[in-house]
């Protein structure tokens, strides 16, 4: 396995524009989520798909947030007119649906988002 | 999903063996037990999971009691490197969904 890859590592934006991050998972790993980690806090939940479909939403995932997984394949978060308060690093990990054991998610390096 | 507990902080020596212990009283029966690490500016990295009794890698042991409501997560003479955040996670067997993380335990391992 490659490992979950995200890009961009860092994002600096100012207050209102629009912003958009990519996650490409573990290959053959159907399952990907999104979480948002601000300083000195453990990662929250924001959404998580099964191939295509967006199983969950958090309601930290406000509508200028949306997210996308099209083929099932990388998944796309974008965050319409940012806030000072999206800043945060945005985490993306991905698993494989097993019969026979727990669902261990891999995460990647995550993105920096920088709010100015 | 079950709320897990541990300590905020921990400090050790290099060499030194260090346990982490993880309170999760309302496990389910189809709970599994997860340990993350975590360095700054990094994604949390998988260590090691869990159902019962004991689990050893290359990394670490996993400690269950039969009762299952909590977990240690040991470390084998830490060294520096081994500074980092770990986080304790309860989730449903093979099913997909969030991990709720808590703060974690801050390892901090002095020379």
């Amino acid at each position: 396995d490659t490992g979950v890859s995200q890009n961009p590592r860092h994002k600096i934006t100012k207050r209102g524009q629009n912003v958009t991050f990519r996650c490409d998972p573990i290959s053959e790993h159907n399952r990907l989520y999104w979480y948002r980690q601000t300083l000195g806090q453990g990662p929250e939940f924001l959404t998580y798909f099964q191939n295509e479909a967006q199983l969950e939403k958090s309601r930290l995932l406000s509508d200028r947030f949306s997210a996308e997984r099209p083929k099932g394949s990388f998944s796309t978060l974008e965050i319409q007119r940012t806030e000072q308060g999206d800043s945060a690093m945005y985490l993306c990990a991905s698993s494989r649906q097993t019969a026979t054991r727990g669902d261990t998610q891999y995460f990647g390096p995550g993105t920096r988002l920088t709010v100015l | 999903l079950a709320k897990t507990t541990q300590p905020i902080s921990m400090d050790s020596y290099e060499g030194q063996e260090v346990n982490i212990t993880c309170s999760h009283n309302n496990i389910a029966t189809n709970d599994y037990i997860t340990w993350y690490q975590q360095f700054p500016s990094q994604g949390p990295r998988f260590i090691i999971q869990g159902y019962k009794t004991k689990v050893t890698n290359e990394v670490a042991s996993l400690f269950i009691p039969a009762d299952r409501k909590s977990s240690t997560l040991s470390l084998p003479r830490v060294s520096l490197s081994d500074t980092a955040v770990y986080y304790c996670l309860v989730g449903r067997y093979n099913q997909g969904g969030k991990l709720i993380f808590g703060q974690g335990t801050e390892l901090s391992v002095k020379p």
